[in-house]
C-alpha cells in the first residue's frame, strides 16, 4: 500500500506546454504540500493546503496553481513551462497542520522542460 | 525570514568512521526534524527533536537539539554503506503553523 503516491512519475515536456501532476495520500491526512528540489537537492516548500484550504502560498510564479479537490488529494498544474521549472517535484502529507507532525513524502515526479 | 543552514554541504566517509553533520537556524525552532534521502528516492523521517538540549539515538545515530533551540547536530558512528544519502534537517520556527524550513542537506558518500 502506497501512502503517498505521486502520477507521473517521470514527465518531459516542451516549454511553453501546460502539465498537470497529481498526488494522492491514503493515510487519512488533513494537510498536504508540494515542495521543489532543484538539481542542488534544496528542498523549497511551495504550497500546503489543510482540508482543502490553502495555508501555505510561497513566493511562486503564478503559472503554478495548486488544486485541492478533497483533502487526500492535491494536484499542481503548471503552465507556460520555462527551463527553470526542471526539478524534482515532490508531494507531502502530514497529520495536520500543526508543527509537531512528521510529514510523509511522495516518490516524486522528475519534471524535465526542454 | 528563517533560514536553516546545514554544514557539511558534502561528506566523503571511509566505511567505519564516524562523522557529524550540524544545522543552525537563524531564529528560534518549536522543533527541528531530520530526514534522509536515498539517492534516487524521497525524503523520510527520521526523528523529530522537541525540548531543548534534548538527545535522542537511533542505533549508530545520535541526534541533538541545542539548549537555545537553534541549532542541532546529527552524529552517526562507524559508517555502513547503507547510510549513503543526502541528510536533512527542518525546523518549525515558533509561529510557522506548519512551514518546514529544510537546510541545503549533507550529501553522504561512504567508501568501502
Amino acid at each position: 500500500d502506497t501512502a503517498v503516491s505521486q502520477t507521473p512519475k517521470y514527465l518531459v515536456t516542451q516549454m511553453g506546454n501546460d502539465k498537470s501532476i497529481k498526488c494522492e495520500q491514503n493515510l487519512g491526512h488533513d494537510t498536504m504540500y508540494w515542495y521543489k528540489q532543484d538539481s542542488k537537492k534544496f528542498l523549497k516548500i511551495m504550497f500546503s493546503y489543510n482540508n482543502k484550504e490553502l495555508i501555505i502560498n510561497e513566493t511562486v510564479p503564478n503559472r503554478f496553481s495548486p488544486k485541492s479537490p478533497d483533502k487526500a488529494h492535491l494536484n499542481l498544474h503548471i503552465n507556460s513551462l520555462e527551463l527553470g521549472d526542471s526539478a524534482v517535484y515532490f508531494c507531502a502529507s502530514s497529520q495536520a497542520r500543526g508543527s509537531h507532525n512528521e510529514q510523509f513524502f511522495g516518490p516524486g515526479t522528475r519534471l524535465t522542460v526542454l | 525570514g528563517q533560514q536553516v543552514m546545514q554544514i557539511p554541504q558534502y561528506q566523503h566517509v571511509q566505511e567505519g568512521e564516524d562523522f557529524t553533520t550540524y544545522c543552525n537556524s537563524s531564529t528560534t525552532l518549536s522543533n527541528i526534524q531530520w530526514y534522509k534521502q536515498r539517492p534516487g528516492g524521497h525524503p523520510v523521517f527520521l526523528i523529530q527533536l522537541v525540548k531543548s538540549g534534548e538527545v535522542k539515538k537511533q542505533k549508530r545515530l545520535t541526534f541533538q537539539f541545542g539548549e537555545a533551540k537553534k541549532n542541532s547536530s546529527l552524529h552517526i558512528t562507524a559508517t555502513q554503506t547503507t547510510d549513503v544519502g543526502t541528510y536533512f534537517c527542518a525546523g518549525h520556527a515558533t509561529d510557522s503553523w506548519g512551514k518546514l524550513q529544510f537546510g541545503a542537506g549533507t550529501q553522504v558518500v561512504v567508501t568501502p
